[in-house]
């Protein structure tokens, strides 16, 4: 079946430690997405990528980073640079940028000891 | 900026209510409405969505909305709730551009037995 994969589902790391969030999609779709959600706070967009090689920053980038390199994959790292990384990190995508119908991964939840 | 409002945060219904789970969004030119409901822990999956066309839509799991331009609505509804639809419910909107989905903050629905 198709779907996205979300790797690791708990990430536990010491402050100043940059970490990398994995995001694998075996739908064919051109367009991915990172979210991160916070308790009553909803989902805010980090980054999204409308085809490979190419992202565009979201509404909270600040402290993190993500690549585009393959059409199937869309990694994402926070770095020692995001001041409050603790958070449930939901990766999506669809099929292309303007379809708007989201199909989500189960997400990673990172906890900064 | 597009914005999604969902006025409450928890609802409590007993087993066998019916329910309606309030969203508003912003004006604008052609709106893309979705809900998704969440379960602890897990990614989001999508229950129905409006394009255009018929304002009432049909979803999954029973569900059903309804458009109301006059009143920037797309309010959630189920005739009767099951103790298996205690979840996050998440209204959001889409714009058709790249930059995905704006989600309102979300409604957490207690089932009383």
């Amino acid at each position: 079946d198709g779907g996205i994969t979300q790797s690791p589902k708990y990430l536990f790391r010491k402050e100043g430690q940059n970490v990398t969030l994995s995001c694998e999609q075996n739908l064919n779709h051109d367009a991915m997405y990172w979210y991160r959600q916070d308790p009553g706070q909803g989902l805010r967009l980090i980054y999204y990528s409308q085809i490979v090689n190419d992202f565009q920053k979201g509404d909270i980038a600040e402290g993190y980073s993500v690549s585009r390199e393959k059409k199937e994959s869309f990694p994402l790292t926070v770095t020692s640079a995001q001041k409050n990384p603790t958070a449930f990190y939901l990766c999506a995508s669809s099929r292309d940028a303007g379809a708007n119908v989201l199909t989500f991964g189960a997400g990673s939840r990172l906890t900064v000891l | 900026a597009q914005s999604v409002t969902q006025p409450d945060i928890h609802i409590t219904v007993s087993e066998g209510a019916s329910l309606e789970l309030r969203c508003n969004y912003s004006y604008g030119a052609t709106p893309y409405l979705f809900w998704y409901v969440q379960s602890p822990g897990q990614g989001l999956q999508l229950l129905l969505k409006y394009f255009s066309g018929d304002t009432l839509v049909q979803g999954i799991k029973g569900f059903e909305a309804e458009f109301k331009r006059s009143q920037s609505s797309f309010n959630l509804r189920k005739p009767s709730v099951h103790w298996s639809d205690a979840a996050e419910y998440f209204c959001a909107r889409g714009g058709g551009g790249a930059d995905g989905l704006t989600f309102g903050k979300g409604t957490h629905l207690i089932i009383q037995p």
